[in-house]
């Protein structure tokens, strides 16, 4: 069965460091993933996605995120945090040998704080 | 500019009544998803539909239905209301089933 752990429930950063929000997978086939972030009282916003080739993928507002097969990861970084960043970031998972399914599973989301 | 919303945005209602909760999108995308955010769940998906006159069942279905008469809207209808339904509800569309999806401002309900 698909899935995706997010471990942390929360992470804290200083503002101007880089940050990490770690995220792993399972699924059967190739995993199309995708970020999202969610400001308070708002909807998903969409951060970025891989669904093949690099394994280094870059998406709004600065941040990136790296594919590592071996590992089944696909964790969110940002060279330099704001303030701003503050909010709940879900990673989520499609499985890519599902025909015609564009279902998706989201982990249960993690909060970043970036303190000034 | 294309948007998706959601309507109501907050709504109260007792246990036992009928409740639809409104899904309008506006990028013409066939793909149109409901999921309900609980604390400690994250995002679970409710129904789907890849088309006018398609529906399909989520993880978590039971006690929801919705019907796409067109391609903009999904309405989802609480058949009677439980109080394990007071949740926030996000509706999402998407243009392709490989892609990232749009999510709309959310539903507050709360069953009483």
């Amino acid at each position: 069965a698909q899935s995706v752990a997010q471990p942390e429930d929360q992470v804290n950063v200083a503002e101007g460091n880089p940050l990490t929000v770690k995220c792993t997978y399972s699924v059967s086939g190739n995993p199309y993933l995708f970020w999202y972030v969610q400001y308070p009282n708002r909807g998903l916003q969409f951060l970025l996605k891989y669904i093949t080739g690099d394994n280094l993928v870059k998406g709004s507002y600065g941040f990136e995120a790296e594919f590592n097969k071996s590992q089944t990861s696909f964790h969110l970084k940002k060279p330099s945090a704001l303030v701003s960043d503050s909010a709940l970031y879900f990673c989520a998972v499609r499985d890519g040998s599902a025909s015609n399914t564009g279902k998706l599973i989201f982990g249960q989301g993690t909060t970043l704080q970036v303190k000034p | 500019d294309a948007e998706i919303t959601q309507s109501p945005r907050h709504k109260i209602t007792e246990t036992g009544r009928q409740v639809t909760l409104a899904c309008h999108q506006t990028w013409n995308h066939n793909n149109m998803f409901w999921y309900r955010q609980d604390l400690g769940h994250g995002l679970r998906l409710i129904h789907y539909s890849y088309g006018v006159q398609d529906t399909n069942k989520g993880e978590v279905s039971d006690g929801y239905s919705v019907s796409r008469s067109n391609t903009e809207d999904l309405p989802l209808t609480l058949e009677s209301a439980a109080s394990s339904q007071t949740s926030v509800y996000f509706c999402a569309s998407s243009e392709s089933r490989e892609g990232e999806q749009y999510f709309g401002p959310g539903t507050r309900l709360t069953v009483t």
